[in-house]
């Protein structure tokens, strides 16, 4: 099983949808948590962070279930702009830090 | 600060061949991490280092493959002999550690072996 698991996408949703992407992981060791996107042939860069309280940033909310080992991203009006790959981060620190990155799920919103 | 750096950008090399692709993390970070990702695995943590020693290597494919970091500032990401397989962009990224913090991703090498 791998450490760190995303819906398989893509997502094909038209402008001004609600879209949620849902991430399961493994390891209970797990203690930080992140959204971040990668547009195509770019590098992927930090979206968001996840708290256990939940946070929302604009259009962005992202949510933590511990319990569950569940975290969540809802994007709320989406944009053309809003298209790209977002992948689940998660920091595990047994010695130092290891972050692993889901596989993505792609998202194409379209006009 | 310039970012992560990776150099080449892009390599095409023949099978059999040496590929060494190199990276300088952002100063003052202490953790650098490279990564391999292709359309049918994703990103696959390959191996991360914490102040220049390598914490887990479980994510390097094979003997092919070796790391290593001589300093802060430097690391290098080796393949020996390459193969076809091996073509993917490889990512090098550094952060600093402590809870929740994010990791800066450099552009990426975009390895083809023909």
């Amino acid at each position: 099983r791998k450490e760190v698991e995303q819906d398989p996408g893509p997502f094909n949703v038209p402008e001004g949808a609600t879209v949620a992407f849902n991430c399961t992981y493994s390891n209970s060791a797990s203690q930080s948590f992140f959204w971040y996107r990668q547009d195509c042939r770019k590098e992927p860069k930090l979206l968001m962070s996840v708290y256990s309280s939940g946070n929302e940033d604009g259009r962005f909310t992202a949510q933590l279930n511990r319990a569950s080992q569940y975290i969540s991203l809802l994007i709320r009006d989406s944009k053309l702009s809003d298209s790209a790959t977002y992948l689940c981060v998660v920091n595990m620190y047994p010695t130092g830090f290891k972050t692993i990155f889901g596989a993505g799920t792609r998202l194409f919103v379209k006009a | 600060d310039a970012g992560v750096i990776q150099s080449p950008r892009h390599e095409v090399t023949e099978m059999g061949q040496e590929v060494t692709l190199r990276c300088k993390p952002i100063s003052g970070h202490n953790s650098l991490f490279w990564y391999r990702q292709t359309m049918m695995r994703g990103l696959e943590l390959l191996i991360y280092f914490n102040n220049n020693v390598p914490i887990d290597d479980s994510g390097m494919p094979e003997d092919r493959f070796s790391a290593k970091m001589p300093n802060a500032s430097f690391s290098t990401l080796k393949i020996q002999p390459s193969e076809p397989r091996d073509s993917a962009v490889y990512f090098c990224a550094s952060s600093l550690e402590g809870k929740g913090t994010e990791a800066f991703f450099g552009q990426g090498t975009r390895l083809t072996v023909v």
